[in-house]
């Protein structure tokens, strides 16, 4: 079936830090691919995404690369702010069914 | 736009109680999602409905957990009996699924502890 994976947090960075957060996943065919974040007592917020092979998704500074050829998508930020401690939730969606997979979250602490 | 509602945010109850948790989709939307988040498990579906009728409940831990979606406008998730390890956060999230969109909006959740 399908499935993502993320690596454990939590993540600890200082501000301006550079930032990668891994994820794999194992699905068949071509699914799309999301990173969500979810702030402190709120619901998950779509963060970007990206629907075949090579497409970068972009947002607020963060974007991640849909590689097919190492199944992954990881997420990236070149200087990292106080206001982005969050737990990130990268998933997939099949191209067979709406429903998403999510992986476990990975918390980020940005420290001043 | 009020995005997605649900109430209640908290709900304490006994082992063996009835618990209904509720959600009001954004309008327009023709899709609604519930999930459950634990620390253990993390962030897992449970039932999905499209155009208020439910496709794929297999992520419904068991009979004590029923669904409904009587409207485009509202759904509810019921666990009865309730057991203390239904104790986690519930979402409701919906989405307007169309050919190019698959965006799903959350909603706040409703945190459930089951004493």
């Amino acid at each position: 079936g399908n499935s993502v994976t993320q690596m454990e947090g939590p993540v600890t960075l200082s501000e301006e830090a550079f930032l990668t957060i891994n994820c794999t996943y194992t699905a068949t065919g071509y699914p799309s691919l999301f990173w969500y974040v979810q702030y402190p007592g709120e619901g998950l917020q779509l963060l970007l995404k990206a629907t075949k092979a090579d497409d970068k998704g972009s947002n607020k500074g963060f974007e991640a690369t849909y590689r097919k050829e190492t199944t992954s998508f990881h997420l990236e930020k070149g200087s990292v702010q106080v206001s982005d401690s969050a737990v990130y939730f990268c998933a997939l969606r099949s191209n067979s069914g709406y429903a998403l997979n999510f992986g476990k979250g990975t918390s980020l602490l940005v420290t001043p | 736009d009020a995005g997605v509602i649900q109430s209640p945010r908290h709900e304490v109850t006994e082992m063996g109680q009835e618990v209904t948790l509720r959600c009001k989709p954004i309008s327009g939307h023709n899709s609604l999602f519930w999930y459950r988040q634990t620390m253990m498990r993390g962030l897992e579906l449970l039932i999905y409905f499209n155009n208020n009728v439910p496709i794929d409940d297999s992520g419904m831990p068991e009979d004590r957990f029923s669904a409904k979606m009587p409207n485009a406008s509202f759904s509810t998730l019921k666990i009865q009996p309730s057991e203390p390890r239904d104790s986690a956060v519930y979402f409701c999230a919906s989405s307007f699924l169309s050919g190019t969109s698959d965006e799903q909006f959350f909603g706040p959740g409703t945190r459930l502890t089951v004493l």
